[in-house]
């Protein structure tokens, strides 16, 4: 099963507004990642918080992590057509083992 | 520095078949991981190698194997081929649990 789990499945927006996607997840965790997939291809890593981090920004990424409710949150600002994508949350199990959700697709109308 | 590739792009097998995925990792990673990706789902957790050896596996049967080479490539090989194979196959490479740099992937359709 998955550990984490996007919402909402998809997302579609026009240039320029903001994007947020959340993730939940169900173990502790060391730290959580955000990737993101271009049309079903290799996919690239965006961002990586920390357990005793509440907020990171890179960019226009903003992410949060509340560890209380096991949940995340991805915001995209001021998006462009470009950011159009499939975004994944991924947590570390047992020190190997990275679990994903199943994505986000957000749409970004030009 | 050099990313990470895989070999074939795209493949198309029948049912019962073998299969042989092949991936170089980043010059300087001694770990790489496999995952297997179905179409509109997330990536899953295959196995990992750590300087050749299985550091880890996800819960495929024993028809996925793999193999991690000195120079720290990788083959992910899969027996007996079924329709529910088919999916973009990812490998990533890191220096231990660090940061994964993933591969184009390789998309299998099981005929």
């Amino acid at each position: 099963s998955q550990q984490g789990e996007e919402d909402p499945q998809a997302l579609s927006i026009q240039e320029g507004e903001n994007a947020t996607m959340n993730c939940s997840y169900k173990t502790s965790i060391n730290n959580l990642q955000w990737y993101r997939q271009n049309s079903g291809r290799g996919l690239v890593h965006l961002i990586l918080i920390r357990s005793n981090e509440r907020e990171k920004h890179s960019g226009r990424l903003r992410v949060t992590l509340d560890t209380s409710k096991k949940s995340s949150s991805l915001l995209i600002t001021a998006s462009r057509a470009a950011d159009t994508a499939s975004y994944f949350c991924a947590t570390l199990s047992g020190g190997f083992k990275t679990i994903f959700g199943a994505g986000t697709r957000l749409f970004v109308k030009a | 520095e050099t990313g990470v590739t895989q070999s074939p792009t795209h493949l198309i097998k029948t049912r019962g078949q073998q299969v042989t995925l092949r991936c170089s990792s980043q010059s300087g990673h001694n770990t790489v991981s496999w995952y297997q990706q179905a179409l509109g789902q997330g990536p899953q957790f295959i196995f990992q190698y750590y300087r050749e050896e299985e550091n880890g596996r996800g819960n495929f049967p024993p028809r996925f194997s793999g193999l991690q080479f000195p120079n720290y490539s990788s083959e992910l090989n899969v027996n007996a081929l079924e329709l529910d194979d088919s999916a973009l196959y990812l490998c990533a490479s890191s220096l231990r649990s660090n940061e994964q740099f993933f591969g184009p992937g390789t998309r299998l359709t099981v005929l």
